[in-house]
């Protein structure tokens, strides 16, 4: 079995400053894990990914996150928040179940970026 | 390369109606996954297919169904609306190839029922 939960629906920053979106996951096998972002009315687009290589991991748009695995978390990071990163922002964890891949979402954080 | 597109992008349908929507997988991807999510909330999975065989399966009921076609595109069928089905209808297409799982996801479609 495998959960994710998204500490915060609602994460509040000023432009400029540093973004943390927090995710703890569990999984009985070591696990893929995501970050996906959802503009209104939009479907999700991939924002970074680890599969298992580096614990640090680069994605688009200046975000980063770190894989840790004794804390369970993979915590999403901007060193400076733009006002278009203001979306929804999604953790996502995937392994093997009976021979696929079936990830599990959590609810989502909603970024709010003040000027 | 085309992406992940759908079909229709918006619909509303009456409870008890029966609905069929529609995606069309990105070049080279053999896989569809289809999830629904509620407003406010992240997506939950419907279910997956691959190579037109259901490959797994959510906790929805068994009048969520579905097609994969050979060229990989699929569609959700909901029979028996209902109120709560009012969501937004996502799918994503993925390969099995390669070493990592990601899945690349379409618009939408924003499903009312009334």
């Amino acid at each position: 079995a495998q959960s994710v939960t998204q500490l915060g629906s609602h994460v509040s920053v000023s432009e400029g400053a540093l973004v943390l979106l927090r995710c703890n996951y569990s999984s009985s096998v070591p696990p893929y894990l995501f970050w996906y972002v959802q503009y209104p009315n939009q479907g999700l687009q991939l924002l970074l990914k680890y599969t298992s290589a580096a614990t640090l991991v680069k994605g688009i748009n200046g975000f980063e996150a770190e894989f840790k695995k004794s804390e369970t978390s993979f915590h999403l990071t901007k060193p400076s928040a733009h006002m278009s990163d203001a979306a929804e922002y999604f953790c996502a964890v995937s392994a093997p179940t009976g021979g696929s891949y079936i990830p599990t979402f959590g609810r989502g954080t909603s970024l709010i970026v003040h000027p | 390369e085309t992406g992940v597109t759908q079909s229709p992008t918006h619909l509303i349908k009456t409870r008890g109606q029966q609905v069929t929507l529609r995606c069309s997988s990105q070049s080279g991807h053999n896989t569809v996954s289809w999830y629904q999510q509620a407003l406010g909330q992240g997506p939950q999975f419907i279910f997956q297919y691959y190579r037109e065989e259901e490959n797994g399966r959510g906790n929805f009921p068994p009048r969520f169904s579905g097609l994969q076609f050979p060229n990989y595109s699929s569609e959700l069928n909901v029979n028996a609306l209902e109120l709560d089905d009012s969501a937004l209808y996502l799918c994503a297409s993925s390969s099995d190839q390669g070493s990592s799982y990601e899945q690349y996801f379409g618009p939408g479609t924003r499903l009312t029922v009334t």
